[in-house]
């Protein structure tokens, strides 16, 4: 069974750099993965960031990034503000019609 | 704008059905392939159905394969999940989502179901 990993927590400070991943068991991801990115906040549904790759959904600021890095999906969050502190979800289409998505990262802004 | 508005959530008793619906508005439904995901409480988001913009296929992650079956019926711009031989596992709240570049570009608000005795 594939598995899709992210990181369970991070924490950036205020104005930080953070970058999420998304990894599979299988081996590297890549764009024919069509990696996406959804915020979520506890209560709520979820928000999609992020399509293919690094494209960024309608309203999205631009302090989200979307990249491939080391074999692995990332969003990269530059200039962390507080309304970031969320989970974070990404997803991966394995082919033939499945999705995967990871764990989800909870992101601290302190 | 786009809308999903999910319904039929309750509480049901292990081993029971319980049928969901999506009714979406503000958009060509008949153009676009449709989701089912879920959350357990506390717990991360889960693919539960896929279905083709025209109902032509469907697919599910093994642990809900034939238990559940997602269909919809285009000319009311409807989405459903059935829902069969339920267990305390499946409690979750269920959204339904738009496909489009393999994204699930918009979601509902969710419907909530419980299997408890």
């Amino acid at each position: 069974q594939t598995v899709v990993t992210q990181e369970s927590s991070l924490s950036v400070s205020p104005g930080g750099t953070i970058t999420l991943t998304c990894a599979l068991s299988s081996g590297s991801v890549s764009t024919g993965h069509w990696p996406s990115w959804y915020q979520q906040t506890p209560g709520q549904s979820p928000r999609t960031l992020m399509s293919r790759t690094n494209i960024r959904s309608s309203g999205v600021p631009d302090r989200f990034s979307g990249s491939i890095l080391e074999n692995k999906a990332a969003l990269t969050i530059t200039g962390a503000q507080a309304d970031d502190e969320d989970i974070y979800y990404c997803v991966l289409y394995l082919g033939s019609g499945i999705w995967v998505f990871g764990g989800g990262t909870k992101v601290t802004v302190l | 704008q786009v809308q999903l508005v999910e319904s039929g959530g309750g509480v049901v008793q292990p081993g029971g059905s319980l049928r969901l619906s999506c009714e979406t508005s503000g958009f060509k439904f008949s153009d676009y392939g449709m989701h089912w995901v879920r959350q357990a409480p506390g717990k991360g988001l889960e693919w539960v159905a896929f279905i083709r913009f025209d109902g032509s296929n469907q697919y599910y992650p093994d642990s809900v394969k034939g238990r559940f079956t997602v269909s919809r019926d285009n000319s009311k711009k409807t989405l459903f999940l059935q829902m069969s031989s339920l267990r305390a596992g499946d409690t979750a709240m269920y959204f339904c989502a738009r496909i489009a570049d393999n994204t699930f570009d918009f979601w509902g608000q969710g419907t909530l179901v419980t299997v408890s005795s």
